[in-house]
């Protein structure tokens, strides 16, 4: 079936550092990537929409500066979490579907903590 | 926005009873309600979805009903085994394509199923 690859899995970076995770879709065209943050115990929460070749469309309360999506290949999202603080420590996750809108399938997650 | 309400929160039952999660939503123009599990540090996997022409769906032990009038949807799991353990998520989206991914989380309900 449908794979999504996110990497890493674990990341532990200095406050102040910038940290970029990858999502790829293995075996079909991602048109469309998702990417939610999700807190210890808490839900998901969608952070931004990602269409490939156009810029992403963030969620309200989401700094698109501190939080640089690209999405500039059909298998291929970036996020970047710039200048990381302590807060901005969770896990990340992304989630992509290919064109028409078929099955929504999920990364493994990055679990970011910043010290 | 969309919002989604979840309940209940924790629910612990005994291997073989069954368990109901209920969900609310507030976006009557949400067409498309799926239920995610999540084990601990895992990606979210989609156990059973729903869309709003429908009123129920099942598969094995898992079922969906959905009251579009009432805004609500419920997830039914029948002769819980304790691998069901977990923690469930519902959401709720609109639109059509890859923009019916756009999902809305509700804060989740850790399941126990004690043996």
């Amino acid at each position: 079936g449908a794979v999504v690859s996110q990497h890493p899995s674990r990341v532990i970076c200095k406050s102040g550092t910038s940290v970029k995770i990858e999502c790829r879709s293995l075996d079909f065209q991602a048109t469309t990537m998702f990417w939610y943050r999700q807190f210890p115990k808490q839900s998901l929460m969608l952070m931004a929409t990602s269409n490939e070749g156009s810029k992403a469309t963030y969620e309200q309360g989401v700094e698109k500066d501190k939080f640089l999506i690209n999405h500039a290949s059909l298998t291929l999202s970036t996020l970047t979490v710039t200048s990381a603080h302590p807060e901005d420590s969770s896990f990340y996750i992304c989630s992509a579907t290919n064109r028409g809108g078929g099955s929504l399938h999920f990364g493994n997650g990055t679990r970011l903590t910043v010290t | 926005g969309e919002n989604v309400e979840q309940h209940p929160s924790t629910l612990s039952v005994q291997e073989g009873d069954s368990a109901v999660i209920k969900c609310t939503y507030s976006d009557s123009a949400s067409n498309y309600f799926p239920w995610y599990k999540q084990e601990l540090g895992k990606r979210p996997q989609l156990i059973i979805d729903i869309r709003s022409n429908v009123g129920e769906k099942k598969d094995q032990r898992i079922a969906v009903t959905l009251n579009k009038t009432a805004k609500h949807f419920s997830l039914h799991i029948t002769e819980t085994q304790p691998e069901d353990s977990a923690v469930y998520f519902c959401a709720a989206s609109k639109g059509s394509g890859a923009g019916s991914y756009q999902l809305t989380f509700g804060k989740g309900t850790k399941l126990s199923v004690i043996p």
